[in-house]
C-alpha cells in the first residue's frame, strides 16, 4: 500500500539554525499538510497546500516557516530560525481531496530536538 | 476556538470487556474521523463519519456520528490486547476545507 514517507526521523538542532524536514507524499494524492504534535499535547494543523500554494495556514505557521513542493515529488518544510518551543513531532499528511470526505494519510513523523 | 475534548484521557481494561470512548464539543463538524496512533508512528485513520447520527461498524468498533454533528464515540465489544493504542478523534470544521481540529487522545491498554 503506498504509504508517505518522512526524513529524517530525528533531527537535532540547536536554536536558531534552520531546518528542513523532508515529505514524500502518495503520489496520486493533491493535498499536502504540515501537523505538529508537541510532546504529550493534541495534535495541531500548520499548513495545507494545494496547487503549489498555500490554501490554509494557522496562527503557528508565523514568517519562520514555509512550505515548498520543489519537484513533482518532495514536500518540505522550512522552519527559518529555530525556537527551543519548536521541539516537536512533525507528521506531513497527504489526501486525494479535502479533508471533509478524505481520509489524511500521515507518515512516521519526524522528531525535531531544538538545544 | 473550536475544540474537541476526548474522554477519558486514559483506559485499562481486561481483555472481554466492553469499553466507550467519546468525543465531544460545543462546535458542529461537517464530518469527524477516528484514528489510531502506535509510538513512533503516524496516525492511522480507522473512519470518517458525516451525517448525523450516523453508525458504521469496523469488525468490533463501532462508530456513532451525534444527530447534531457535535459529538462521536467509539464503542469497543469485547476488547483484546491487540486493540491496545492511541485512539484520537478529530474533526472538520464547518469554516475550514483544509484543517482538522483534533481531540487530545484516549490511551486505551486491554491486559490479557
Amino acid at each position: 500500500e503506498p504509504e508517505v514517507t518522512q526524513t529524517p526521523s530525528h533531527q537535532v538542532t540547536q536554536m536558531g539554525q534552520e531546518v528542513i524536514l523532508r515529505c514524500v507524499p502518495i503520489s496520486n494524492h493533491l493535498y499536502f499538510y504540515w501537523y505538529r504534535q508537541i510532546l504529550g499535547q493534541k495534535v495541531e494543523f500548520l499548513v495545507s497546500f494545494y496547487n503549489n500554494e498555500i490554501s490554509e495556514k494557522s496562527e503557528i505557521f508565523d514568517d519562520q516557516f514555509s512550505v515548498e513542493r520543489p519537484d513533482g515529488s518532495n514536500f518540505t518544510l522550512k522552519i527559518r530560525s529555530t525556537k527551543l518551543e519548536d521541539s516537536a513531532m512533525y507528521f506531513c499528511a497527504s489526501s486525494e481531496s479535502r479533508p471533509r470526505g478524505s481520509p489524511l494519510h500521515f507518515g512516521n513523523g519526524t522528531r525535531l530536538t531544538v538545544t | 476556538t473550536q475544540l474537541l475534548e476526548q474522554s477519558p484521557q486514559f483506559l485499562s481494561i481486561q481483555e472481554g470487556e466492553n469499553l466507550t470512548v467519546y468525543c465531544n464539543s460545543s462546535s458542529v463538524f461537517s464530518s469527524l474521523q477516528w484514528y489510531r496512533q502506535e509510538p513512533g508512528e503516524g496516525p492511522v485513520l480507522l473512519v470518517t463519519v458525516v451525517t448525523g447520527g450516523e453508525v458504521k461498524k469496523l469488525k468490533r468498533l463501532t462508530f456513532q456520528f451525534g444527530d447534531a454533528r457535535k459529538d462521536s464515540s467509539l464503542h469497543i465489544t469485547a476488547a483484546q490486547p491487540g486493540d491496545t493504542g492511541l485512539y484520537l478523534c478529530a474533526g472538520a470544521p464547518l469554516d475550514s476545507n483544509y484543517q482538522l481540529i483534533w481531540g487530545a487522545g484516549t490511551k486505551l491498554i486491554i491486559k490479557p
